[in-house]
């Protein structure tokens, strides 16, 4: 059974520190890995897809990582701003269930 | 182009109620999955729709129902409500379900049973 595990649960920095959040799964029989943003009692935000075969993929001051094998995947945000406060969270689609299985997230908070 | 769009936004219902929620997914995507979101669950997966079939389906009650439509908008049914169902229900529409298609999602419907 697939799991999807973020590190850490919550994250507070001040403005301008890079940063990185991790998401860990348990099978990497896996299709693509999606990092989204969640703003408080919003929908989620899609910021980048990485798919099975791809080792990373870059947006801006964004980057996310998959290391397959190992079951990791990273998001880096560089130069972080308060607007990027938000919860971040992995899903890993499997095919097994043809279905986006979450991580509990991880809330940011950036500090002016 | 329009976004994933919702209705209602929000929703109070008493135990025992039946609702309807509504999702028009982008247009073009025919792709239209179902997940409920709780403080203590998180994300759970509920069912997906292609090309007004039901695709896949999670680990609920068959109290929780979908359907879609031609023009591949769908809606969820909830019937005889429970504290329990209180969440944001959230919907996801996508092209379709390859290892390219990004999923979009909604603002959600936050739904709560008194």
């Amino acid at each position: 059974k697939q799991e999807v595990t973020q590190i850490p649960a919550a994250l507070s920095v001040p403005e301008g520190e890079n940063l990185v959040l991790n998401c860990s799964f348990t099978d990497s029989a896996i299709y693509n890995l999606q990092w989204f943003r969640q703003d408080p009692g919003k929908g989620l935000t899609s910021l980048l897809l990485i798919q099975s075969s791809q080792r990373e993929q870059t947006s801006g001051r964004l980057n996310a990582s998959l290391d397959k094998s190992s079951g990791r995947s990273t998001l880096y945000i560089a130069a972080s701003q308060p607007g990027d406060s938000a919860t971040y969270l992995c899903a890993v689609w499997s095919p097994k269930g043809g279905k986006l299985i979450f991580g509990q997230g991880t809330e940011l908070s950036v500090k002016p | 182009k329009a976004g994933v769009t919702q209705t209602p936004r929000y929703l109070i219902k008493t135990r025992g109620q039946q609702v309807t929620l509504s999702c028009s997914p982008i247009s073009g995507h025919r792709s239209v999955s179902w997940y409920q979101q709780t403080p203590g669950q998180g994300l759970q997966f509920l069912f997906e729709y292609f090309s007004e079939t039901q695709r896949n389906k999670g680990n609920f009650p068959g109290r929780f129902s979908g359907r879609q439509f031609s023009n591949s908008r769908s809606e969820m049914n909830v019937s005889t409500l429970e504290l329990g169902d209180s969440a944001l229900y959230l919907c996801a529409s996508s092209v379709d379900r390859t290892e390219t298609d990004t999923q979009y999602f909604g603002p959600g419907t936050r739904l709560t049973v008194l």
